[in-house]
């Protein structure tokens, strides 16, 4: 079956880096979409990755290893409006979006 | 950029109404939308697929009869939630991709989302 595998809540300090990881198993890919979604609204588009290593836009980084599966997304200088949920999602052979349950991110003073 | 307008964002309604959601493409045509659920602390979950002019094309474990969507332009498709029962009760959320039907890097822009609540 298809699995996107993200951790479920993540906790980390304004200013600070933190790193939050996807592991999938898709039939077949498409390339690998990160966004952010916060309480009660809709996701919105942070990034988007088709071939192996990291795309760099501000803050934010993704990274990608096709052969391992992997992904993560790294933000720097933390900012308590980044608090979200962060969902990773693998667009499979189909061009079907397969979602992960997403990663909580709280954001401490 | 890209922007969905969905409507309403909120409705509350008593068990056994209709409930019709609206989607919106603002500033692009869409030949293709799609419908997601999402209940708390969970992941987004695709219930359909929208076409313009033709049927809708519904995930395994969706009920079509219940879950009625119509696409009869490029820039407007409704979901409308028929009979509605408290278990129906969630936050549904439309997207659409500016490139057609969604694939490779055609990055899905989503509505705000309604939120409903049956009683």
């Amino acid at each position: 079956g298809q699995n996107i595998d993200q951790p479920t809540e993540m906790t980390a300090t304004e200013g600070a880096i933190v790193q939050i990881n996807c592991t999938y198993q898709t039939s077949g890919f498409n390339g690998l979409f990160w966004y952010q979604q916060h309480a009660g609204e809709a996701p919105t588009f942070l990034s988007y990755n088709v071939l192996d290593g990291l795309e760099e836009k501000g803050r934010f980084s993704s990274f990608l290893s096709r052969s391992k599966g992997y992904s993560y997304l790294l933000l720097k200088e933390l900012q308590m409006k980044d608090s979200a949920s962060y969902l990773c999602a693998v667009s499979d052979s189909n061009y079907q979006l397969i979602w992960g349950a997403g990663t909580k991110l709280i954001i401490k003073p | 950029g890209a922007v969905v307008s969905q409507h309403p964002s909120w409705v509350i309604c008593k068990s056994g109404t209709s409930v019709k959601i609206e989607c919106r493409s603002l500033d692009f045509q869409a030949t293709t939308m799609f419908w997601y659920r999402q209940f708390p602390k969970q992941s987004l979950m695709l219930m359909a697929t929208s076409n313009e002019g033709s049927k809708a094309t519904y995930e395994q474990g969706v009920e079509k009869d219940k879950f009625l969507i119509n696409h009869a332009s490029l820039t407007l498709s409704t979901l409308t939630v028929t009979s509605a029962h408290p278990e129906d009760s969630s936050f549904y959320i439309c997207s659409a991709s500016p490139g057609g039907s969604y694939s490779g890097a055609n990055v899905l822009t989503f509505g705000a989302g309604s939120r409903l609540t049956v009683l």
